[in-house]
């Protein structure tokens, strides 16, 4: 089945630093790639997305490629900010399938400290 | 405009009580779904909902039932609750199902 593999946290940077989590995913045919964000005691944020290979994601500074031949979708921003501590999950949602469900990664904390 | 709800945002059960999870949506959404977060497994799909009078299972449906009476809300139904139901839970909507969903605050559930 389909499946999402993401790096293991926490992770822990200070400000400015160069952030990349990776997330590699098994899926069959061209399925859309998600990094959705939980800041603490909130609910899940759609962070960034691609549908199809070599679409660039980007928002708020992050940025995320979809590498089809090394099925990977890795997050990267190039200066973290103590705002941006939180949850950052890498998802998939399947192309073809009647539930459209979206299957998650196990999520990687990231604290920035200033 | 106040996006998803859910109500209500923690909840202590003893084993074998029921309770409804409320989820509602004011964006018009055709597509609900609800999710179960757990430490270290990320989250889970249980039920979801194409539109009103449609419903079906995700991947984690058994101990859970919902319906969709109105395009707005959708609930979540433990009938006997368990200690393995202790857990975060998400309601999310979207226009379709292959549209951006959007999650609700999620609700906080331990069962004793």
């Amino acid at each position: 089945g389909d499946s999402v593999t993401q790096m293991e946290g926490p992770v822990t940077l200070s400000e400015e630093a160069f952030l990349t989590i990776n997330c590699t995913y098994t899926a069959t045919g061209y399925p859309s790639l998600f990094w959705y964000v939980q800041y603490p005691g909130e609910g899940l944020q759609l962070l960034l997305k691609a549908t199809k290979a070599d679409d660039k994601g980007s928002n708020k500074g992050f940025e995320a490629t979809y590498r089809k031949e090394t099925t990977s979708f890795h997050l990267e921003k190039g200066s973290v900010q103590v705002s941006d501590s939180a949850v950052y999950f890498c998802a998939l949602r399947a192309s073809g399938g009647s539930n459209y469900k979206l299957t998650f990664g196990k999520g990687t904390l990231l604290t920035v400290n200033p | 405009n106040a996006g998803v709800t859910q109500t209500p945002k923690f909840q202590v059960l003893k084993t074998g009580q029921s309770m409804t999870l409320q989820c509602a949506q004011d964006m018009n959404h055709e597509y609900m779904s609800w999710y179960r977060q757990d430490p270290g497994m990320g989250l889970r799909l249980i039920h979801y909902s194409v539109g009103a009078g449609i419903t079906d299972q995700g991947e984690v449906p058994n101990g859970y039932n919902v319906s969709r009476s109105t395009t707005e809300d959708f609930p979540l139904r433990l009938l006997s609750a368990a200690p393995s139901q202790t857990s975060v839970y998400f309601c999310a909507s979207s226009y379709g199902g292959r549209e951006t969903q959007y999650f609700g605050p999620g609700t906080r559930l331990l069962v004793l």
